[in-house]
């Protein structure tokens, strides 16, 4: 079984400061992950993923994560943020077996831009 | 446009009262779950549908039921709520041909039981 873990439930930063949020997962196979942002009141949005190739990957508004198989994290990166990233971002992991799409969510990280 | 969207949006009810959350996607997709969100849960998967009538239990299902009739439809059904069931539930797409087919997912319904 797979599972994910956001070591930060809320990460205040000033506007054009950069930012990390982490994650981490655990798995006995070898999986795809995906950044989800959701903004305040609405659905969530696929940021980016990875599935196979570059281990830096780069989504949309300038986001980019890399995957790091040693220490199985794929933690979520902007070099300048804005008022508009302030939302919920949540990390997930697929399994890249099986005949099933069964994927876990972190528990999700805030991120609160300061003007 | 392609997109998933849930009904209702928002919903107040009571302790024992069945209830449907439909919930419709346009893009042809074989495959659709349904989430609840929790905080500091994040996203818990409650039945995922691989296709027409194949319907399987997430991490999170009792409590619920759902059905696949049809391609485009996939109710969440609670045919007794209780207040634990309080939460923000999201419906979710994708094409079902290999696994990192990104999920689409709908507004949301939020749901109090009193």
């Amino acid at each position: 079984a797979q599972s994910v873990t956001q070591l930060d439930s809320q990460v205040p930063v000033f506007e054009e400061a950069p930012v990390e949020l982490r994650c981490n997962y655990s798995s006995s196979v070898s999986v795809y992950l995906f950044w989800y942002v959701q903004y305040p009141n609405q659905g969530l949005q696929l940021l980016l993923k990875y599935l196979s190739g570059s281990t830096l990957v780069k989504g949309i508004n300038g986001f980019e994560a890399e995957f790091n198989k040693s220490q199985t994290s794929f933690h979520l990166r902007k070099p300048s943020v804005h008022i508009s990233d302030t939302a919920e971002y949540f990390c997930a992991v697929s399994l890249n077996s099986g005949g099933y799409q069964k994927v876990t969510f972190g528990t999700g990280t805030k991120l609160q831009v300061i003007p | 446009e392609a997109q998933v969207t849930q009904n209702p949006r928002y919903l107040i009810t009571v302790t024992g009262k069945k209830l449907t959350v439909t919930c419709s996607q346009n893009m042809n997709h074989e495959y659709m779950s349904w989430y609840r969100q929790d905080p500091g849960l994040g996203l818990r998967q409650i039945y995922y549908s691989m296709n027409v009538e194949v319907t399987d239990k997430g991490d999170v299902p009792e409590g619920y039921k759902v059905s696949r009739k049809e391609k485009r439809n996939f109710p969440l059904i609670l045919e007794s709520p209780s207040p634990n069931q309080t939460s923000l539930y999201f419906c979710a797409s994708s094409l079902f041909r290999n696994q990192q087919e990104t999920q689409y997912f709908g507004p949301g319904t939020r749901l109090l039981v009193l």
